[in-house]
């Protein structure tokens, strides 16, 4: 398996909601991470986990709240979103320490209303 | 900080003529390169990783090259067809310990072959 699988692809939200966004790989790669990407950007780092341990948080508002569960799987998890939040989220993984090329997901699609 | 430039920013070529993208970096201390595909709304999709070691890459019509000590590398696409249009971004993994797990990216091309 050579894929990481983000659900769901498409997620509509309203500003007091509550939604987890899921990321999973099977490849052994022990470096996960979530991006943020809006239209016509570059994709912008957010966290990172290296053996399932939060290793960067690059100042992310705390309404966006990172979890690990095991080396196969990350979740984002979304608490009172701004509008300004909507976005591509993306998952990736890699090797962490060995110069390994990164594996993305196909994202996640958020509105927030 | 690792800074990497993608020109031209945006093109569009006749369906097949080779493509020719260039991604410039700031600083040579890297792991590796890596050109990425992405396609309005989805994910990146890996096209070619290039090592620190390495001078170039192919795959199928793909070939890029890496100069580490000038910072640039190029992607050609030979025969360009319709469904290469996309979004290729340029990704560097600095070295060091700040750098290891901050992927830096270019702006992007934005190409479209025009059948």
């Amino acid at each position: 398996d050579t894929e990481v699988t983000q659900t769901p692809k498409h997620l509509v939200m309203g500003m007091t909601n509550k939604k987890s966004l899921k990321c999973e790989q099977h490849m052994g790669h022990r470096a996960m991470y979530w991006y943020k990407q809006k239209a016509k950007k570059p994709p912008e780092l957010m966290f990172v986990y290296s053996y399932e341990k939060l290793s960067i948080n690059e100042s992310v508002p705390s309404r966006f709240s990172p979890e690990c569960p095991n080396s196969s799987l990350l979740n984002l998890h979304l608490h009172a979103l701004q509008p300004e939040d909507s976005a591509l989220y993306l998952c990736a993984s890699s090797q962490d320490g060995d110069p390994g090329g990164y594996t993305f997901g196909s994202g996640t699609r958020l509105t927030v209303v | 900080k690792q800074e990497v430039t993608q020109i031209p920013a945006a093109l569009s070529v006749p369906e097949g003529e080779n493509l020719v993208l260039n991604c410039s970096f700031t600083d040579s201390a890297i792991y590796n390169l890596q050109w990425f595909r992405q396609d309005p709304g989805k994910g990146l999709t890996s096209l070619l990783l290039i090592q620190s070691s390495q001078r170039e890459q192919t795959s199928g019509r793909l070939n890029a090259s890496l100069d580490k000590s000038s910072g640039r590398s190029t992607l050609y696409i030979a025969a360009s067809q319709p469904g290469d249009s996309a979004t290729y971004l340029c990704a560097v993994r600095p070295r060091g310990y700040y750098g290891n797990n901050r992927l830096a990216f270019g702006k992007g091309n934005q190409v479209v072959v025009i059948p």
